[in-house]
């Protein structure tokens, strides 16, 4: 597509709950990221993929996140027994295999935990 | 570990020129970036710079790299209203890895 496509804009769950968090990524791009972003605050990074493989999971917060990328393209971050801490706009960015490391960003899913 | 560090907010009148500050900690660092945040949107690059370069030139873009004393600056001439949003700074230290953000500059333009 010519963008990132991120699916569902908005999540709201309740505590303990499962979800699951989509990414499509632009076509032809080799790695993907994800990074959360709190109220007031810049993006953290959480994971990124080249290809298939996780690259560096370095910032996933706990063993309730765990993010996949089976095929190479779309990725889905999956949290659970969901807590209100996990609230946050979660960000998903891609670039190409060459270059500048620059990365396009999607709008974001926004979670709420209550 | 890698840290980035910016002002927090920023107030000028339209017209003016803007200059928005950062420093950062990994010497290693390869490329620094300026992405933009407008309310509700996701996050777009404005530009980006070679960490072997002093100066980068983008229109009313300006952005200057102190290497030794790691601090980056975006200038932005003759700002507009449309410019009022978020600005962060980011990091990478090799081709590929992680970029590091800042927790972002509130631009205000005034009228």
């Amino acid at each position: 597509g010519a963008g990132v496509s991120q699916t569902p804009s908005n999540k709201v769950t309740e505590k303990g709950k499962y979800v699951e968090l989509r990414c499509d990524p632009i076509s032809g791009h080799t790695a993907l990221y994800w990074y959360r972003q709190s109220l007031g605050q810049g993006p953290e990074f959480l994971i990124y993929f080249q290809g298939t493989g996780a690259a560096d999971d370095s910032g996933l917060p706990n063993d309730r996140f765990f993010a996949v990328r089976p095929e190479g393209s779309v990725s889905t971050l999956k949290i659970q027994r969901t807590e209100r801490g996990d609230s946050a706009v979660y960000l998903c960015a891609s670039r190409t295999a060459s270059g500048a490391n620059v990365l396009t960003f999607g709008a974001g899913s926004r979670l709420t935990v209550l | 570990g890698e840290d980035v560090e910016q002002s927090l907010f920023l107030s000028v009148r339209e017209g003016d020129s803007s200059v928005i500050n950062c420093t950062y900690t990994d010497s290693s660092s390869t490329y620094l970036y300026w992405y933009k945040q407008e309310p509700g949107a996701g996050l777009q690059l404005l530009t980006y710079i070679f960490s072997n370069m002093d100066m980068k030139q983008d229109q009313r873009l300006t952005v200057l790299l102190n290497k030794k004393d790691k601090h980056l600056s975006l200038r932005i001439a003759d700002t507009q209203t449309g410019d009022s949003a978020i600005y962060f700074c980011a990091e990478s230290n090799n081709q590929g890895g992680k970029l590091i953000f800042g927790q972002g500059t509130e631009l205000s333009v005034k009228p």
